[in-house]
């Protein structure tokens, strides 16, 4: 069974603090994505990297950075986290290769800002 | 830049058909895709069209695609409780050598009993 995992589904941090959020995929894809979730507003791209060190600003990158340093695990890394960045974050990968491009996502981490 | 749109939120009864909507306005998209998205999980592909079909129907899902009017919908026929979930509508277009999936911002279908 195909898997994205993340590692922790709820998290709670201060403000100022430096917080990373870990995804890990055993498919073997080239492809993994940063997304927030937020009501009303739904998925918007963090980053995505398509390759071992590679990365890609997406939409809303400012406040965010990540570390793609092994194939299966694509790290993002609130270097200073605010009360703005309390939201839902989902990790998710695809395969280069396969034909329709699904993408599959982890199950979530709530994280949330005091 | 591209652009999803769908509503917020769909009820219906139970053993009716559900029919949510969306629309987008990159006219290159190559793929549309249902996500479906149930409470604590992440999303998970529920179906795809290919943008030069009109129709693709699976089992319960009818996915109809009107690419003059860039309106994408999915039909759930006798819908169930367990199909209450957010249904979030993508499209993915050519963006350099990245094909990128814009999401919409999900629509939210409970089904009464």
């Amino acid at each position: 069974d195909v898997k994205v995992t993340q590692s922790s589904r709820y998290l709670v941090k201060r403000t100022g603090e430096k917080v990373f959020l870990e995804c890990v995929q055993d498919m073997d894809h080239e492809n993994m994505f940063w997304y927030r979730q937020d009501p009303g507003l739904g998925l918007r791209l963090i980053y995505f990297s398509y390759d071992v060190k590679m990365k890609e600003k997406g939409d809303i990158p400012e406040g965010y950075s990540v570390s793609r340093e092994k194939k299966e695990r694509f790290s993002l890394i609130l270097e200073s986290a605010s009360t703005n960045q309390t939201s839902m974050y989902l990790c998710a990968s695809s395969s280069r290769t396969s034909g329709d491009n699904e993408q599959f996502f982890g199950p979530g981490t709530r994280l949330t800002v005091l | 830049g591209e652009d999803v749109e769908q509503s917020l939120f769909l009820s219906v009864r139970e053993g009716d058909s559900s029919v949510i909507n969306c629309t987008y306005t990159d006219s290159s998209s190559t793929y549309l895709y249902w996500y479906k998205q149930e409470p604590g999980a992440g999303l998970q592909l529920l179906t795809y069209i290919f943008s030069n079909m009109d129709m693709k129907q699976d089992q319960r899902l009818t996915v109809l695609l009107n690419k003059k009017d860039k309106h994408l919908s999915l039909r759930i026929a006798d819908t169930q409780t367990g199909d209450s979930a957010i249904y979030f509508c993508a499209e993915m277009g050519p963006s350099g050598g990245y094909q990128k999936v814009t999401f919409g911002i999900g629509t939210k279908l409970q089904v009464i009993p």
